[in-house]
Formats: structure tokens, sequence, C-alpha cells
């Protein structure tokens, strides 16, 4: 079955600072990823997805990950942070074997300070 | 367009009563699956349907259930609710494999 770690429950960074979310994961074969982000009492959006090709996914609101393979990672960056992304981020792995299921990490706590 | 729509927004229950949550989505989309978000964690895979047909289930009990109609909208039914099962339930759509939009959800509190 897979897993998927998000190793940093807080993040706190200055606006206009860079970030970057850590994401592991676990599964045999190649997985599918994906980056959620959850404002407070709301649903989950989509910022970006990795189903195959070239390892960086550039998403939407200026984000991009990193497929490493042989790290079994899926990290999340921005160059440049704005006070409105304030939010839960939530990594996600989706596999072949289990029809449209995603499996969830924890998810990271993101507070900017201005 | 419209995005996922989720009905009720809130509701408060009490141990034992039943519950049904609704879901739409986007139109075109013919596949639905549900999501538990207790607070303070990620979602955890509840059901998935696809052309009226359950394709997946996670880890959850009997009591919870599942259906969808041929409009593709979707129902997700509680019987004998407990006090751990007071979450955000979330629906999500998707029309290409894996990719998933995620309506606003549903709050429910059991008391």
């Amino acid at each position: 079955a897979q897993s998927v770690t998000q190793p940093d429950i807080h993040i706190t960074v200055s606006e206009g600072a860079s970030l970057e979310l850590r994401c592991n994961y676990s599964y045999g074969a190649t997985p599918y990823l994906f980056w959620y982000v959850q404002s407070p009492g709301q649903g989950l959006q989509l910022l970006l997805k990795y189903f195959s090709g070239d390892t960086l996914v550039q998403g939407i609101k200026g984000f991009e990950a990193e497929f490493k393979r042989s790290q079994s990672s899926f990290n999340l960056r921005k160059p440049s942070v704005h006070w409105s992304d304030a939010a839960e981020y939530f990594c996600a792995v989706g596999a072949d074997n289990a029809g449209n299921m995603l499996t969830f990490g924890g998810g990271t706590r993101l507070m900017v300070k201005p | 367009d419209a995005g996922v729509t989720q009905s009720p927004t809130h509701l408060i229950k009490t141990r034992g009563q039943h519950v049904t949550l609704r879901c739409s989505p986007i139109s075109g989309h013919k596949s639905v699956s549900w999501y538990q978000q207790v607070l303070g964690q990620g979602p955890q895979f509840i059901f998935q349907y696809y052309e009226k047909e359950e394709r997946g289930r996670g880890n959850f009990p009997d009591r919870f259930s599942a259906r969808q109609f041929p409009n593709y909208s979707s129902e997700l039914n509680v019987n004998a609710l407990l006090l751990g099962d007071s979450a955000l339930y979330l629906c999500a759509s998707s029309l290409e494999l894996y990719e998933q939009y995620f309506g606003p959800g549903t709050r429910l509190t059991v008391t």
C-alpha cells in the first residue's frame, strides 16, 4: 500500500522569502503525485500534478514541484511567498492498482510573517 | 463552469442517528470520490464511484455506504453515527484518471 509523509507539521516564512515543503512517498511503481492547498474551512484546490515525463512540474500561483525517484520525494517550492499563501498544504499519491484513491499526507501548515 | 457542489454545508447530528450527504460533480465528470477529513489530519479515502459502479472502498466500517445516480451525482450515507464520525466530508469529481477536483465539503458534527 502507498503512503505519504510530510515531515514538517508547521512552517513559518517571511513574506518574500522562498519556500520548500517536503513530501516523501512510498509506492512500488511509478506514482501519480499531487499537491493540494486548503484554506481554513474550505475544500482542497489542486496546485499541480505529476504523472510522467518532465520531473519538474509547474503549477498555479507560482508553485512548482520536482519528482525525485531516487529519493522518493516530491517537494513543493515557491521562490517568493505572498501573505495569501498562508494555508494547509497536502501532498497526495495515487496508484495504478487503487482506482482513483488518493492517499494524503498529514499536511503542512504554512504561516507567513509580514 | 460550476465546480463540485456539496450539501448541506454544515449539520449537527446526535449519536446513533443517520445522515445523508450529497454531491454534484463538475459537468461532464463521471467519477465521484468521497473522503473524510478529521480535524488536523489529511483526507482519508472512503469510496469511489464511476459510471454508477463502486470502483474503490477505503478502510471504513459498513455503516458507511454510498451510491451514484444516473446524472452522476452521489450520496454518502452514514448509519449509527458515532462521535468519531465528526469530520469534514469531501467529495471530489474527476474526468481524467486521478486528477480530482474537490468540493467545499460538509462539516458534520456528532454530539
